[in-house]
């Protein structure tokens, strides 16, 4: 069974500044998808960003970007020149080739301070 | 419009009734899914179905069933609700291609049980 984990169940940080959220995940499939998901107070769950673990290449999607390390199995996520807008619960997940489970990590509720 | 929508946004129920939770999309997607969050926890999977004609359980089915009356339609009910299916609950969707397995949420029912 595939895991997830985050470590920081908070973070803070100031408006224009970068901040990288951590996950890990354990699999011993070779082929999968990872995932950024944002969950503002609205509790909508809104897809950040996603990248494909045969792609070498970071993902990135404007201020978002990730770090991915397949042989350390580590997907971080950095957040450049934060906004106020920015303040959420942020959800690392996972998918086998399947495609046919999610499994989330605990999240990291990260607060952006004017 | 959203492109998935759930109905209702928000229900308030007693122990011991039936209750049904509905999501429609539109974004022409074959396969759907039911996940459940609980505070301070990731989403975990309840049902899910690829197609019409297919059902599937998840991490957590018990005391839950499912419907998939169409394509763009999956229902999901409790039986004989209890306290602790107190919960958000999330549907979501995806498409069958490679390389597109990306699931899209609806905005979520928030469900308490008395």
């Amino acid at each position: 069974a595939q895991t997830v984990t985050q470590s920081q169940p908070e973070m803070s940080v100031q408006e224009a500044e970068t901040v990288t959220l951590s996950c890990t995940y354990d699999t011993s499939e070779n082929n999968y998808y990872l995932f950024w998901y944002k969950q503002p107070p609205s509790r909508q769950m809104i897809l950040v960003i996603r990248q494909e673990a045969y792609k070498q290449q970071n993902a990135t999607e404007n201020r978002f970007s990730v770090n991915f390390q397949k042989a350390a199995k580590s997907f971080s996520l950095k957040i450049s020149d934060s906004q106020l807008g920015d303040t959420a619960m942020y959800f690392c997940a996972f998918i086998n080739n399947a495609g046919n489970m999610l499994t989330f990590g605990g999240g990291t509720r990260l607060m952006v301070k004017p | 419009d959203a492109d998935v929508t759930q109905t209702p946004r928000n229900r308030i129920t007693k122990t011991g009734k039936r209750i049904m939770l509905e999501c429609s999309q539109t974004k022409g997607h074959d396969r759907m899914y039911w996940y459940r969050q609980d505070p301070g926890l990731g989403l975990r999977l309840i049902y899910y179905s690829f197609d019409v004609k297919d059902i599937n359980k998840g991490e957590i089915s018990d005391g839950y069933s499912v419907s998939r009356q169409a394509q763009a339609k999956f229902s999901l009910s409790l039986e004989s609700a209890i306290p602790n299916q107190t919960a958000l609950y999330f549907c979501a969707t995806s498409r069958r291609d490679r390389g597109q397995e990306t699931q899209y949420f609806g905005p979520g029912t928030r469900l308490l049980v008395l």
